[in-house]
């Protein structure tokens, strides 16, 4: 699978659009990005995937870069509740077993 | 709620015992993963099993172990346990191999 960065942490105005970068250069054309918080000590959440085009649903929007190196998850309005790590996972979908999840962004939405 | 259930939520244990972490998927899901996680670290991958066969091995000790049974449940067994093993563990299952996972609310394990 391949590898993402991601900054070690990020502030958001609450009210305002949060937007988390992830790198994944060496992403490969059957990989998928998947992200997922984890809000405090819970377990994670799925939030959002995608291949190749934008996508969005009731929790975020995912803009991957037409050349798939790069994506961003937007929380269009922030709030104090979206205070989590975000994690981006870049995953082939047959053949992969493992699930790697990395250090992640520690995103805190300030009041 | 995710539909995926840890038990215990706690564990209590001394040095050099030995615990069972049970997990039960969500319904249908056929793929359960196991994470352990120590304060204020990452997600680490331990195993995956699909179906009640072992698929993949992470940074899982050689104290550890699991299996999953054949209606689909898990156990993560620790053994000879040490301070160092004091974590949060996580399971996760998901439908097949390879799509989202949903997570449990985790066991906190702590060894005195």
């Amino acid at each position: 699978d391949a590898k993402t960065t991601q900054p070690p942490s990020m502030d958001c105005a609450e009210g305002r659009a949060a937007n988390l970068p992830c790198n994944h250069s060496t992403i490969s054309g059957n990989e998928y990005v998947y992200w997922y918080r984890q809000i405090h000590s819970q377990g994670p959440q799925y939030i959002i995937h995608g291949l190749k085009n934008n996508e969005t649903n009731e929790m975020a929007s995912l803009i991957i870069t037409e050349d798939r190196k790069s994506s961003t998850l937007i929380l269009p309005h922030a709030t104090l509740r979206d205070t989590a790590v975000y994690y981006c996972i870049v995953r082939g979908v047959w053949g992969t077993y493992k699930y790697i999840f990395g250090t992640g962004t520690r995103l805190k939405v300030l009041a | 709620d995710s539909g995926v259930t840890q038990t215990p939520k706690h564990l209590i244990t001394a040095t050099g015992q030995r615990v069972t972490l049970r997990c039960s998927p969500r319904s249908g899901d056929l793929s359960v993963y196991w994470y352990q996680q120590s304060l204020d670290q990452g997600l680490q991958f331990l195993i995956h099993y699909y179906n009640g066969e072992e698929r993949a091995k992470g940074n899982i000790l050689e104290r550890f172990s699991a299996q999953q049974f054949p209606d689909l449940h898990s156990e993560l067994n620790l053994s000879s346990l040490e301070l160092g093993d004091s974590a949060l563990y996580f399971c996760a299952s998901s439908e097949g191999g390879n799509e989202k996972l949903f997570f449990g609310s985790g066991t906190q394990l702590s060894v005195l």
